[in-house]
């Protein structure tokens, strides 16, 4: 499809599991997003990636957390040793923006929900 | 810190009347502003925005006013319909990155 695509849409971790997030954006889109929802929150910005460049990895929330885009295109987030508190829907998002302002409207995919057991 | 905050978790309006969503933020150097509208089981849709260098963008039914002194903006959509029912989010840009509030879940009753 056109828009933006996460895999898994679900994944029940045990505590201490790695997990790994996929993240297919609208082709074409240079700027890519992570976000984590918690139940009745709204989403909490991760980390951006213009191109492959992460330019900002300031909302991870402990070095646990790694986000990598290597070709510009898909982008991975793992977790290492997942804790019950990370527990949360993780969405992508993406956006045409090249300025390497965020100026414009993101484009979400429907999110991963990751539980941890 | 929670820059972005939407204080009323849920709104009930009757269909035909306006239903009104309001944000609070808190950074002075925010200056793009957006709402999003969220269905169960998908990613937050982009619905509308304005640039701190306005007060008011509209587009059919929804409205958002923008009071820069006052760093709140709200949502106006006027009829109100059934399918208008969704979470929506505030959120609230510096160039930067984008921050979202907790989110109001409106219901429109028919």
């Amino acid at each position: 499809g056109a828009g933006v695509s996460q895999s898994p849409r679900y994944k029940v971790a045990k505590r201490g599991q790695d997990v790994a997030l996929r993240c297919d954006p609208i082709s074409g889109h240079v700027s890519l997003f992570w976000y984590q929802q918690a139940l009745g929150q709204g989403p909490e910005f991760l980390t951006y990636f213009q191109n492959e460049a992460q330019l900002d990895k300031s909302g991870l929330p402990s070095d646990r957390f790694f986000a990598e885009r290597p070709e510009g295109s898909v982008s991975t987030l793992k977790i290492q040793r997942t804790q019950q508190e990370d527990s949360a829907v993780y969405l992508c998002a993406s956006s045409p923006s090249s300025s390497g302002l965020v100026t414009g409207e993101l484009f979400f995919g429907e999110g991963s929900r990751l539980t941890v057991l | 810190d929670q820059q972005v905050k939407q204080n009323s978790p849920s709104l009930s309006v009757q269909e035909g009347r306006i239903s009104i969503l309001n944000c609070d933020y808190t950074n002075s150097m925010f200056d793009y502003f957006l709402w999003y509208k969220k269905y169960p089981a998908e990613g937050p849709t982009f619905l509308i925005s304005i640039s701190s260098i306005k007060d008011k963008n509209e587009d059919g039914r929804f409205t958002v006013f923008l009071n820069k002194s006052a760093k709140h903006l709200s949502l106006h959509i006027v009829p109100s319909q059934p399918g208008d029912s969704a979470v929506y989010f505030c959120a609230a840009s510096d160039g930067n990155d984008m921050r979202f509030g907790a989110g109001t879940r409106l219901t429109v009753k028919p």
